[in-house]
C-alpha cells in the first residue's frame, strides 16, 4: 500500500528551463509534506516543506504547491541547473511524526 | 557539529552474523529516527526516539533488530543473525523535537553475503 506515489521515475529538463515533481498521496490524515534532494550514497536533504493549512511555500528557486483536494503536490524548480541533478523525494507525516516517502524521481538537468 | 553522523558508512557481512550500527544526531535534538532504503525505493520508517524513550517501531522492525539510545544522544541500531534481505542503506536522521524537521546523516550501507 503505496501512500505517497511519485509516479514519474525520472525527468529531464534543459539548464534555466523549469523542473516540476509530483506527487500523489492518498492517507487524508496526512498534513505536513516535505521534499528531500539526494546525491548517490549520501543521505536525502531537506530541501522544502509546507503544512496542509497553505497552499504554497516558496524558498528561492524552489515552490512547493498543495492541491488538497487532488492529494496532490509538486515541486518547481526554477531555472533549474546542473547541480540539482539528484534524486527527488516527497515525504508526508500526520498524526504521528514519523515520514512516509515515495519512491522518488531521478531529475538530471542538462546543459 | 555540522550534522548528523554515521559508522560505519560500509559494512560488509556475511549471513548469520550481527552487526551494530551508530547514529550521533545533531546536539540538543530529541528526536532520532531511523529509516532504511532500498535499491529503488524511498527511505521506509524502522523507529525513533524521543530522548532514551523509544515510542514507535514499524512491523518491518522483526526481533532480530534492535534499536537503543542509552543516554537521549546517539543511537545503535543492531541487527542480529543477518539475513540477505537485510542488506539495504540504513539512515538515521534527528529534529530539534516532533514536527519539525528531520535532518539526515550520510547512511550506512549494509551488504549481506
Amino acid at each position: 500500500d503505496q501512500q505517497v506515489k511519485q509516479n514519474s521515475p525520472s525527468l529531464s529538463v534543459q539548464e534555466g528551463r523549469i523542473s516540476i515533481l509530483n506527487c500523489d498521496y492518498t492517507n487524508s490524515m496526512f498534513d505536513y509534506f516535505l521534499w528531500y534532494k539526494k546525491y548517490p550514497a549520501e543521505g536525502p536533504t531537506f530541501l522544502i516543506s509546507i503544512s496542509s493549512i497553505k497552499d504554497k511555500n516558496e524558498d528561492g528557486r524552489f515552490t512547493v504547491f498543495l492541491n488538497k483536494s487532488a492529494k496532490h503536490l509538486s515541486l518547481h524548480i526554477v531555472p533549474s541547473q546542473p547541480g540539482d541533478s539528484a534524486v527527488y523525494f516527497c515525504a508526508a507525516s500526520g498524526n504521528t511524526d514519523k515520514l512516509i516517502f515515495g519512491t522518488g524521481t531521478r531529475l538530471q538537468v542538462f546543459p | 557539529d555540522t550534522g548528523v553522523s554515521q559508522d560505519p558508512r560500509h559494512k560488509i557481512t556475511k549471513r548469520g552474523q550481527n552487526v551494530t550500527f551508530r547514529c550521533d544526531p545533531i546536539s540538543e535534538h530529541n528526536r532520532l529516527y531511523w529509516y532504511r532504503q532500498t535499491l529503488g525505493q524511498g527511505p521506509e520508517f524502522l523507529t525513533y526516539f524521543q530522548n532514551e524513550a523509544q515510542l514507535e517501531k514499524s512491523r518491518l522492525l522483526s526481533d532480530r533488530f534492535s534499536a537503543e539510545r542509552p543516554k537521549g544522544s546517539f543511537s545503535t541500531l543492531e541487527i542480529q543473525r543477518t539475513e540477505q534481505g537485510d542488506s539495504a542503506m540504513y539512515l538515521c536522521a534527528s529534529s530539534l523535537t516532533n514536527w519539525d524537521t528531520q535532518y539526515f546523516g550520510p547512511g550506512t550501507r549494509l551488504t549481506v553475503l
